[in-house]
């Protein structure tokens, strides 16, 4: 079975500071992708960034970062220089890749995040 | 181009109304989905088309019927909607590779009176 854990439900930062949302996951199968979406509050999914279980470097997108460390199954994203835009909902998910190409995704629970001047 | 868009934006029916979401993308994308998201849930899946094919069905009740007229379209009907189907209806749509990323819509807020 296929498991996504974030423990923080919400986390506030400061603007222009960097701030961590912790994910981790647990699979027993070796090739997986992980994915990062930020849902404002109008509700759209907005996807942030993705690593793949097999890729050598962590993935970065802009202000985006995901530290991927296989061994502890954690797919934690970094976001730099945090704007008051920020502020969202933000969900970690994963897929693995065998049998078939549908993306079943499964979701963690969210971690709200609050941005102050 | 990464846009899913959505129809209507916001909806309220009574439990014995007739209505449809509609769905659309113009990104060539094979694969579309229907997610359900209550407040402050992650979303759950509800249906995968795959080349217009219906390829999965989370168990989700008869009165949500949904249609893939074409590669680009997507839609799902409601009759008969119950109270506790309030939620946001989120579209997504994917390429069916491997790594393939879903793409959101801005999804349609549905209220059953």
């Amino acid at each position: 079975a296929q498991k996504i854990t974030q423990t923080q439900p919400g986390m506030f930062v400061q603007e222009k500071e960097a701030v961590t949302l912790d994910c981790t996951y647990d699979t027993s199968d070796p090739s997986y992708g992980l994915f990062w979406y930020k849902q404002p509050s109008s509700g759209e999914m907005i996807f942030l960034i993705y690593q793949g279980s097999y890729d050598q470097q962590n993935a970065t997108e802009g202000r985006y970062s995901l530290n991927f460390q296989k061994a502890r199954k954690s797919a934690n994203l970094v976001i730099s220089a945090s704007q008051l835009g920020d502020s969202a909902m933000y969900f970690c998910a994963m897929r693995v890749l065998r049998g078939s190409t549908l993306g079943r995704l499964y979701f963690g629970r969210g971690t709200q995040l609050t941005v102050w001047p | 181009d990464t846009e899913v868009t959505q129809t209507p934006k916001h909806l309220v029916m009574g439990m014995t109304n007739k209505k449809s979401l509609k769905c659309e993308q113009h990104m060539g994308h094979r694969a579309m989905y229907w997610y359900k998201q209550k407040a402050k849930k992650p979303p759950e899946l509800m249906f995968v088309y795959s080349y217009e094919k219906l390829s999965i069905n989370e168990s989700v009740p008869s009165r949500f019927s949904p249609e893939c007229p074409n590669s680009s379209l997507l839609n799902l009907h409601l009759h008969a909607l119950q109270p506790e189907d309030s939620a946001l209806y989120l579209c997504a749509s994917s390429q069916p590779t491997r790594t393939d990323t879903q793409y959101f819509g801005p999804g349609t807020r549905l209220t059953v009176l």
